[in-house]
């Protein structure tokens, strides 16, 4: 079963921050954040990941709770284009190499023109 | 820099055939894993292959299995399909030495 949960859909209006929320309760030290999004009918695309720091890059910015418990993926400027679903995955770093993901239902991001 | 690509796009087979899909890993990486996604639902891991060696097994039967050639490229087989097995299939890629992974577009199975 996947160890996050997700909203399953979010509304954002074009032209602002689309913040996503992912609750991992039960994460363990040594497992990271990873967020991935699925535009429709395509393969998974990788956005952003992180263990315990705020990460950011040119798609989005990741913020985890000092407890880890939860994180939220922020879009700084969505547009139509983000229009997607928004899996939030925890994976332990087990140091040989990426092991398979669990994905759960994600978020169905609608971004309203 | 070519990323992962996967052929064919779409196949159609029929009950009891078999089927064999193929993937050819971003340029780099020596791991490749696939995942089945039926409609409405998360990918869901199959098997990850590393030095042409099966690593990693997902909760699925024996008549899915897999290749790894010495180009990392990687086949996904499937023997005696059953229309449940309809499904978009994904390729996915690593390096053994870093963490993230990354999808290609996928292939169409449909069983009648």
């Amino acid at each position: 079963d996947a160890k996050t949960t997700q909203p399953p859909s979010m509304d954002c209006a074009e032209g602002r921050a689309a913040n996503l929320p992912c609750n991992h309760s039960t994460i363990s030290g040594n497992e990271y954040v990873y967020w991935y999004r699925q535009i429709h009918s395509q393969g998974p695309q990788y956005i952003i990941h992180g263990l315990k720091n705020n990460e950011t890059n040119e798609m989005a910015s990741l913020i985890i709770t000092e407890d880890r418990k939860s994180s939220t993926l922020i879009l700084p400027h969505a547009t139509l284009r983000d229009t997607a679903v928004y899996y939030c995955i925890v994976r332990s770093d087990s140091g040989g190499g990426a092991d398979g993901l669990t994905f759960g239902k994600g978020t169905h991001l609608i971004i309203q023109p | 820099d070519a990323g992962v690509t996967q052929s064919p796009t779409h196949l159609i087979k029929t009950r009891g055939q078999q089927v064999t899909l193929r993937c050819s890993p971003k340029s780099g990486h020596d791991t490749v894993s696939w995942y089945q996604q039926a409609l409405g639902q998360g990918p869901q891991f199959i098997f990850q292959y590393y030095e042409e060696e099966e690593r990693q097994r997902g909760n699925f039967p024996d008549r899915f299995s897999g290749h790894q050639f010495p180009n990392y490229s990687s086949e996904l087989n499937v023997n005696a399909l059953l229309l449940g097995d309809s499904a978009l299939y994904l390729c996915a890629s690593s390096s053994i030495s870093g963490n993230t992974i990354y999808f290609g577009e996928g292939s169409w199975l449909t069983v009648v």
